[in-house]
């Protein structure tokens, strides 16, 4: 079975540009999660879904950023707009039902100029 | 205090030694506890979970719970230089589906 999948894996943009990461988790999980991992703060959650619907935005750092996931299927992760400090890899991670391990993504690597 | 303290390391041993890992959590009512892998430059990998006080052992890894310490620990038997990457140790949030991760261990394994 696939993993999750994420797009783009790599993405540089200059500063003021929207971007938009793209995440499908594993067929059959019904929450879906959203991390940042940086040198200085390590991997901290962004928001996380339970059957599509958000549960936890409280990691999102401010209003810049937003998620949607419209199906059970798919993602976004929006950056609107980027600015340096938002430099980082993100991470999407599924599981089966919230209790459950979760299973990460291979990353966005974000470069904001 | 942060909420899941790992030391940061690196934790340096010889090939076919034991490693141990450390973390600490500071809420008592944590339930759920697992262990991530992670190589430089790749996303992290779930190798261990645990939920009650005690070891879990998975070939070479043995987790193990304290809680009433708030501990939980990873122990990596004979040691191999591809055992070499950053281990991460996770905290569930009770009642939540949120983890709170430490900072990770850079565990180095010299042949």
């Amino acid at each position: 079975d696939a993993g999750v999948i994420q797009s783009p894996r790599h993405e540089v943009t200059e500063m003021g540009q929207e971007v938009t990461l793209r995440c499908k988790p594993i067929s059959g999980h019904n929450s879906l999660f959203w991390y940042r991992q940086t040198m200085m703060r390590g991997l901290e959650l962004l928001i996380y879904f339970n059957n599509n619907v958000p549960i936890d935005d409280s990691g999102m750092p401010e209003d810049r950023f937003s998620a949607k996931m419209p199906n059970a299927s798919f993602s976004t992760l929006k950056i609107q707009p980027s600015e340096p400090r938002d430099s980082a890899v993100y991470f999407c991670a599924s599981s089966l039902g919230r209790a459950h391990e979760q299973f990460f993504g291979p990353g966005t690597r974000l470069t904001v100029l | 205090q942060k909420e899941v303290e790992q030391n940061s390391g690196p934790l340096s041993v010889p090939e076919g030694a034991i490693a141990s890992l450390n973390c600490t959590y500071s809420d008592r009512v944590s339930q759920s506890f697992f262990w991530y892998r992670q190589y430089s430059g790749k996303s992290p990998e779930l190798i261990m979970s645990i939920y009650s006080n005690g070891d879990k052992e998975d070939g070479r890894f043995t987790a193990q719970l304290n809680k009433a310490s708030q501990y939980v620990s990873l122990l990596i038997r004979d040691s191999q230089p591809s055992d070499s990457a950053t281990y991460l140790c996770a905290v569930k949030v009770t009642n939540t589906g949120k983890l709170i991760f430490g900072q990770g261990t850079t565990l180095q394994v010299k042949p």
